[in-house]
């Protein structure tokens, strides 16, 4: 069984502040994705990661793909409030059916 | 932008009866996925569906439930006699490739089984 376990659940922080969201597993995976999600909406795709050590930015944020494949990590850089949300992770499953494997998710808030 | 529709946003059911959960996804998208979401618990596999056929179903998704392509644009979710325990946010997504797939998830229909 593919898991993801995503850490921390929960963060709050200043507006200013940097932060790092992690996503590890035991297992390859052979993309991971990055979603938030606002509160009664679905989750909205940030960011794909395909290539081992691969590295994405997208404005203050910034994603990462472990050599492995095995894990993942977002930093958001000088946090702003907006940034205030839930932040998922999501491996494509080795079954190769497009399925997504999802980790619990980090609840963000940042403070003004 | 295109995007995944899904109706109703609320469904409100007595436990035994049947529901019927819809999504209309992006036009040209060729692989559809249903997810859960009980609430406060992580976003969960149900099935994906490929060329009018399931590809791959979890556990959860036993004889209670069924999808359908009916006609090219709808895809449905089908739980013919809900319980208490069906009670979260279903999520369609849908995709045009499937490797290194990008998957577009609709708004969420949040059945409330009672």
């Amino acid at each position: 069984t593919q898991l993801l376990e995503q850490s921390p659940q929960f963060l709050s922080i200043q507006e200013g502040e940097n932060l790092t969201v992690y996503c590890n597993s035991s297992s390859v995976f052979s993309s991971l994705q990055w979603y938030r999600q606002e509160p009664g909406e679905g989750p909205v795709l940030l960011v794909t990661v395909v290539t081992g050590g691969e590295v994405k930015k997208l404005k203050r944020l910034t994603f990462q793909f472990g050599d492995a494949r095995k894990d993942s990590s977002l930093h958001i850089t000088a946090a702003q409030p907006g940034d205030t949300g839930l932040y998922l992770c999501a491996g494509e499953h080795s079954s190769n059916t497009g399925k997504l494997i999802f980790g619990q998710g980090t609840t963000l808030q940042v403070k003004p | 932008e295109p995007e995944v529709t899904q109706t109703p946003s609320h469904q409100v059911t007595q436990m035994g009866q049947e529901v019927i959960l819809r999504c209309v996804p992006i036009s040209n998208h060729l692989y559809f996925y249903w997810y859960r979401q009980i609430l406060g618990q992580k976003v969960e596999f149900l099935v994906s569906f490929y060329n009018n056929e399931i590809s791959e179903k979890s556990e959860i998704f036993d004889d209670q439930f069924s999808v359908e392509r009916p006609d090219g644009s709808n895809f449905t979710l089908k739980i013919r006699s809900t319980k208490l325990e069906d009670s979260a946010m279903y999520f369609c997504a849908s995709t045009r490739y499937r490797a290194k797939n990008i998957q577009y998830f609709g708004a969420g229909t949040r059945l409330s089984v009672l």
